[in-house]
């Protein structure tokens, strides 16, 4: 069956690279997804990548899909206390419209 | 754009009591996204709808549970009766099409709390 599984907690200090790590279980899995929830809000996207991709790069964000190990992470470099927040990894089925599986979220905490 | 707006963001209800959610999507999208979040079983999809017609109900919990689409601009998500264990925050969600890549909109949420 399909799912999402990413550790539960991060802890980084301000200024230092954040890397979360995901693994998916479908393989025809063809957009997966990062989202970030800070508190008492909303998800929001924040980047995603396509399956026949290797790495996406948005500013301070890094993606890396290792879709022979079913992988994915999200760097955040120099990471600033504004990125504490829960990070959803999420994957969209090939030919199932629009039902996004979710991770159980990463909580990452930043301290200065 | 407003996003997806949904009301009431926070509700507290006793047990038994009927409770409706409501949801207003982004204009001119065609999906709208039932999910809930707790922090047992983080985030599940409930049921989903493309225009206006429900596709997916297989994450609904229960009878009773109940969603309805009457137009493009407004989605109900109902719980009658409720139960404590219903206690949890239920987010809407929208999306243009899914023409793989399109992103889902959430909104901001609905805070339930069943005593």
């Amino acid at each position: 069956g399909e799912d999402v599984e990413q550790s539960l907690f991060l802890s980084v200090r301000e200024g230092d690279s954040s890397v979360i790590n995901c693994t998916y279980t479908d393989s025809s899995s063809t957009y997966l997804y990062w989202y970030k929830q800070e508190p008492g809000a909303g998800l929001q996207l924040l980047t995603y990548i396509f399956s026949n991709m290797d790495m996406k790069q948005d500013q301070r964000l890094t993606v890396l899909l290792n879709k022979k190990d079913k992988h994915l992470s999200l760097r955040i470099a120099d990471t600033q206390t504004g990125d504490s927040a829960i990070y959803f990894c999420a994957e969209s089925l090939s030919g199932n419209t629009g039902k996004l599986i979710f991770g159980q979220g990463t909580t990452l905490q930043v301290k200065p | 754009d407003a996003g997806v707006i949904q009301s009431p963001r926070h509700e507290v209800t006793e047990m038994g009591q009927e409770v409706t959610l409501r949801c207003k999507p982004i204009s001119g999208h065609d999906y709208l996204f039932w999910y809930r979040q707790t922090m047992m079983r983080g985030l599940e999809l409930l049921i989903y709808f493309n225009n206006n017609v429900p596709i997916d109900d297989s994450g609904m919990p229960e009878d009773r549970f109940s969603a309805k689409m009457p137009n493009a601009s407004f989605s109900t998500l109902k719980i009658q009766p409720s139960e404590p264990r219903d206690s949890a925050v239920y987010f809407c969600a929208s999306s243009p099409r899914v023409v793989t890549g399109n992103t889902i909109y959430f909104g901001e949420g609905s805070w339930l709390t069943v005593v």
